[in-house]
């Protein structure tokens, strides 16, 4: 089955710093490529996502990249402040579409 | 429009006894998923029902069951309860047959065994 792996698994930066993480997937059909972020006690919520027929999908700060061939993603946040802070979770669906399968998860410090 | 709901919120059960869990979707989505988050593991998949069907199914021993209803309530059993069982159980909803929409997430049921 699909299988997401995800890294780093801590990240701390300054704010003002951007911060990149980076996912690879290992089901060559996954189409459809989301990423969630979850503040401490809080629900996971989709911030970007991104499908197999784009290379590249930006939001304000966030911007998201796939390359399809290394079957790898990765999301960029730009000018970090101290509310990105938070666990941030990529995942990928299988190849029915029957499950989004998630990686481990990075826990972004940002201070001031 | 009411979000996803799950209940109970937190609940404690000892080693062996069983558990049952229930999640609400928002009202027309027909996907629902299971996930299990514990500390360092993330988010491991369960499973997922569709019109009252389970289409997948996790890496999860055969006492993780479920069900789905024809109103698309969704309900999880985890049956002769282990130490390791302890964690955060979110079920999603989505309004996507393929699960390439949101997801839509509710606060969870905290389990605690004992």
């Amino acid at each position: 089955g699909e299988n997401v792996e995800q890294h780093p698994s801590t990240l701390s930066v300054q704010e003002g710093d951007s911060a990149v993480i980076k996912c690879t997937y290992s089901d060559s059909a996954s189409n459809y490529f989301p990423w969630y972020k979850q503040e401490l006690g809080k629900r996971p919520q989709l911030i970007i996502d991104i499908r197999s027929n784009v290379g590249e999908k930006k939001d304000q700060r966030i911007a998201v990249t796939l390359n399809k061939t290394a079957k790898h993603f990765s999301l960029h946040i730009t000018e970090t402040q101290p509310e990105d802070s938070a666990v941030y979770f990529c995942a990928a669906t299988n190849q029915a579409g029957t499950a989004l399968i998630f990686g481990k998860g990075t826990t972004l410090s940002v201070s001031s | 429009k009411a979000g996803v709901t799950q209940t109970p919120r937190y609940l404690i059960k000892t080693r062996g006894q069983q558990v049952t869990l229930s999640c609400s979707p928002i009202s027309g989505h027909r996907s629902v998923s299971w996930y299990q988050q514990t500390p360092g593991q993330g988010l491991q998949f369960l499973f997922e029902y569709f019109s009252e069907t389970q289409r997948n199914k996790g890496n999860f021993p055969g006492r993780f069951s479920g069900r789905q209803f024809s109103n698309s309530r969704s309900e999880m059993n985890v049956s002769t309860l282990e130490l390791g069982d302890s964690a955060l159980y979110l079920c999603a909803s989505s309004l996507f047959e393929q699960n390439t929409g949101e997801l839509f997430f509710g606060e969870g049921s905290r389990l605690t065994v004992l």
